[in-house]
C-alpha cells in the first residue's frame, strides 16, 4: 500500500523557517517524482514545487521561488520542503504527492499524503 | 500560465440525477488534463487523468471528455458519496495549474 506521510507542520512567524518532510512507502520511491501542492483555509488547491526522479530537477511556483528548497533522500524515501521568509500567505495544508507515471515529472498525482498544516501568524 | 476556469461554482443536483461540470484552459492543454476529488478534511482523489481515463479504482459513473481548451467531468447517476468539491489540474505546460473548483451540492 502507498504511503506518503507527511511531517514538520506548525506554527511559524513571519519571516522565520520550516522544513517538512514526507516519507513514503509502498512503492519504488526512486522510479518517481514528487511533488508539495497546498491548499489555504477554505481555498483551492495551488502547486508549489516538483522534483525528478533523480533530484537533480527542480520546479517551483512564482509565489514560493528563491524562498522554498525541494529536496530528496532517496536512501530514506523522503521528500522535502525547506520554506524560508515565510509570509503570512504561505499558511496552508501542504501536501506530499506522488507522479502516476513512472521517470518522468510534470504529471497528475495518483497518492496524496493526509497534509501537514503550517500556520504562519505573528 | 496557464489559467483554469471551473464552472458553475456550485451545482446542485439531487442523488440519482447526472451532474456535469466543465473546466476551461486559457491555451490548449491538449489532453493532459486530471480531475480530482475533495471531501472535507481529506485530501484529494485522483479520478480521471489524460482527460478521459479513469484512474484505478474509480467507478464507471465517471467519465472525462473533451481536449484543447474545453473539458467536462460527467457523473452518470449521482450516489450520496459523490457530494464533494471538484479541481481540474493542467499538467501541459509548466507551472502546473489548478481550478477554483466546483462544489457539487445535494438539492
Amino acid at each position: 500500500e502507498v504511503q506518503l506521510l507527511e511531517s514538520g507542520g506548525g506554527l511559524a512567524q513571519p519571516g522565520g523557517s520550516q522544513r517538512l518532510s514526507c516519507a513514503a512507502s509502498g512503492f519504488t520511491f526512486t522510479s518517481y517524482a514528487l511533488n508539495w501542492v497546498r491548499q489555504a483555509p477554505g481555498k483551492g488547491l495551488e502547486w508549489v514545487s516538483s522534483i525528478s526522479v533523480s533530484g537533480t530537477t527542480t520546479y517551483y511556483a512564482d509565489s514560493v521561488k528563491g524562498r522554498f528548497t525541494i529536496s530528496r533522500d532517496n536512501s530514506k524515501s523522503t521528500l522535502y520542503l525547506q520554506m524560508n521568509s515565510l509570509r503570512l500567505e504561505d499558511t496552508a495544508v501542504y501536501y506530499c504527492t506522488k507522479d502516476r507515471p513512472v521517470w518522468t515529472e510534470g504529471w497528475d498525482y495518483d497518492y496524496w499524503g493526509q497534509g501537514t498544516l503550517v500556520t504562519v501568524s505573528s | 500560465e496557464i489559467v483554469m476556469t471551473q464552472s458553475p461554482a456550485t451545482l446542485s443536483v439531487s442523488p440519482g440525477e447526472r451532474a456535469t461540470l466543465s473546466c476551461r484552459a486559457s491555451q490548449s492543454v491538449n489532453s493532459n488534463l486530471a480531475w480530482y476529488q475533495q471531501k472535507p478534511g481529506q485530501a484529494p482523489r485522483l479520478l480521471i487523468y489524460g482527460a478521459s481515463i479513469r484512474a484505478t479504482g474509480i467507478p464507471a459513473r465517471f467519465s472525462g471528455s473533451g481536449s484543447g481548451t474545453e473539458f467536462t467531468l460527467t457523473i452518470s447517476s449521482l450516489q450520496s458519496e459523490d457530494f464533494a468539491i471538484y479541481y481540474c489540474q493542467q499538467y501541459n505546460n509548466w507551472p502546473i495549474t489548478f481550478g477554483q473548483g466546483t462544489r457539487l451540492e445535494i438539492k
